[in-house]
């Protein structure tokens, strides 16, 4: 069955940078986008952008541009967003999800930035 | 950008009863459409894929339409475990948006 496990959940300090995971299993790894969603606490989904791990090709919400980068290691079927400049604004949940239809999800990984 | 309207915001319906969530597309979006359930805690689930298309698992009770940029997703005889947000999104254009939500719950 298809399987999306995420990192834990993270503290991290204003103006840092933090990585997070998620580790697919039960398909194909390389034939399906991967995307990746922020939900505020009490808020709404917001798109982040999606990776296609069979050539690494990415698209991102402009929003998210220089704040997200995604990438994906085919020998570890790992998919990774890393956030940079962190704010108070980036604390948030972080969920990936797989293509198509975002019928898959990782359990959502807590970012806390706070000093 | 494409906006998701969604409405209403939250509602409170009975079991057994029908009721009905719409998000109203700012442009054509085809039947590019999908509808989450998320519970409190947990991850979105799909519901509806496509507009009108019955994902994996998911009760019969739950449906999807399109009326033009008009799309809705209706669940009969609402069940206790129907509570949640529910949340559409659109995957027409990049960036995908999602609609603001509509909070359920049961009376």
């Amino acid at each position: 069955q298809v399987q999306l496990q995420q990192s834990g959940a993270e503290l991290v300090k204003p103006g840092s940078s933090v990585k997070i995971s998620c580790k697919a299993s039960g398909y194909t790894f390389t034939s399906y986008d991967m995307h990746w969603i922020k939900q505020q606490p009490g808020n709404g989904l917001e798109w982040i952008g999606w990776i296609y791990p069979g050539n690494g090709n990415t698209k991102y919400n402009q929003k998210f541009n220089g704040k997200a980068t995604l990438t994906a290691d085919k020998s570890s079927s790992t998919a990774y967003m890393q956030l940079s400049s962190l704010t108070s604004e980036d604390s948030a949940v972080y969920f990936c999800a797989r293509s198509g239809n975002l019928g898959y999800w990782g359990q959502g990984v807590m970012v806390t930035v706070s000093s | 950008d494409i906006q998701m309207t969604q409405s209403p915001a939250s509602l409170s319906a009975s079991p057994e009863e029908i009721v009905t969530i719409t998000c109203q597309a700012s442009q054509d979006i085809g039947n590019w459409l999908a509808w989450y359930q998320q519970k409190p805690g947990k991850s979105p689930q799909l519901l509806i894929y496509s507009a009108t298309s019955l994902a994996d698992g998911i009760p019969s009770r739950f449906s999807g339409s399109r009326s033009g940029t008009q799309y809705s997703l209706k669940i009969s005889r609402l069940q206790v475990e129907d509570t949640g947000i529910y949340y559409c999104l659109q995957r027409y254009s990049n960036p995908w948006t999602f609609g603001g939500g509509t909070k359920l719950e049961l009376k």
